[in-house]
């Protein structure tokens, strides 16, 4: 099993490209998240999906965003980039919502974004 | 207002040594207690659960506390290796509806040789 990946792995983007993360799972899961994580902020939910074809927003949900149109794609739209997009990029995946005893998020290698 | 609070910010020991990691919450309802830990470049991996009614669990050399009373946690690191070193990450669930997870900001720890 490859858990969870993430494509690309880097990359760098001028201000006002557009462009689109992709993250996979093979584990069949429900539940797929999608974060950011910025020095001395930790991470923040941009939004998730809990099942195929449907997402919600999560904490910093501006300016990006989502698609779940097959149950192990989780997709991560930027239409316009900023500079304060700069960040790394996590997606996640769990079998269950927070309260189950197996919520475990199975979190990907991560994207680096920078925007120039 | 849920909020989950580390600390040490950062702490650094010599390899050999023990450390305690502690958490602060104040998530209600509360459902369950994550600790992960992330290598640098990585993403996070979970190392143990704790729900309300366990007071103590141990993974290898991690032994992680909860005392649901003072909503405080502790993970204790004993004789660390320079693998240990890696931010640790304290995760609350919230047990209702919105299936709120809260993290908190991370202790980095730097093991030196």
């Amino acid at each position: 099993n490859a858990g969870v990946t993430q494509t690309p792995k880097f990359r760098v983007l001028k201000t006002g490209q557009s462009m689109t993360l992709l993250c996979a799972q093979d584990m069949n899961h429900e539940y797929m998240y999608w974060y950011r994580q910025d020095p001395g902020m930790g991470l923040r939910l941009i939004h998730y999906s809990v099942g195929e074809g449907t997402t919600a927003k999560g904490e910093v949900p501006d300016g990006y965003n989502v698609s779940r149109l097959k149950k192990q794609n989780f997709l991560l739209g930027l239409e316009s980039a900023a500079p304060s997009q700069t960040s790394v990029y996590f997606c996640a995946s769990s079998p269950q919502p927070s309260g189950g005893l197996y919520n475990e998020q199975f979190f990907g290698p991560g994207t680096r974004l920078t925007v120039l | 207002k849920n909020q989950v609070e580390q600390s040490p910010q950062s702490l650094i020991i010599l390899e050999g040594k023990n450390c305690t990691l502690q958490c602060n919450y104040t998530v209600s309802p509360f459902s369950n207690l994550r600790w992960y830990k992330q290598d640098t470049g990585r993403g996070p991996v979970s190392l143990t659960i704790m729900t309300f009614s366990e007071n103590t669990k141990s993974n290898g050399r991690y032994t992680a506390t909860l005392d649901a009373d003072t909503k405080q946690s502790s993970l204790h690191i004993t004789a660390s290796q320079l693998s240990d070193s890696a931010s640790y990450i304290c995760v609350v669930s919230a047990g209702n509806r919105d299936d709120k997870i809260i993290f908190g900001k991370g202790t980095r720890l730097h093991i030196l040789p």
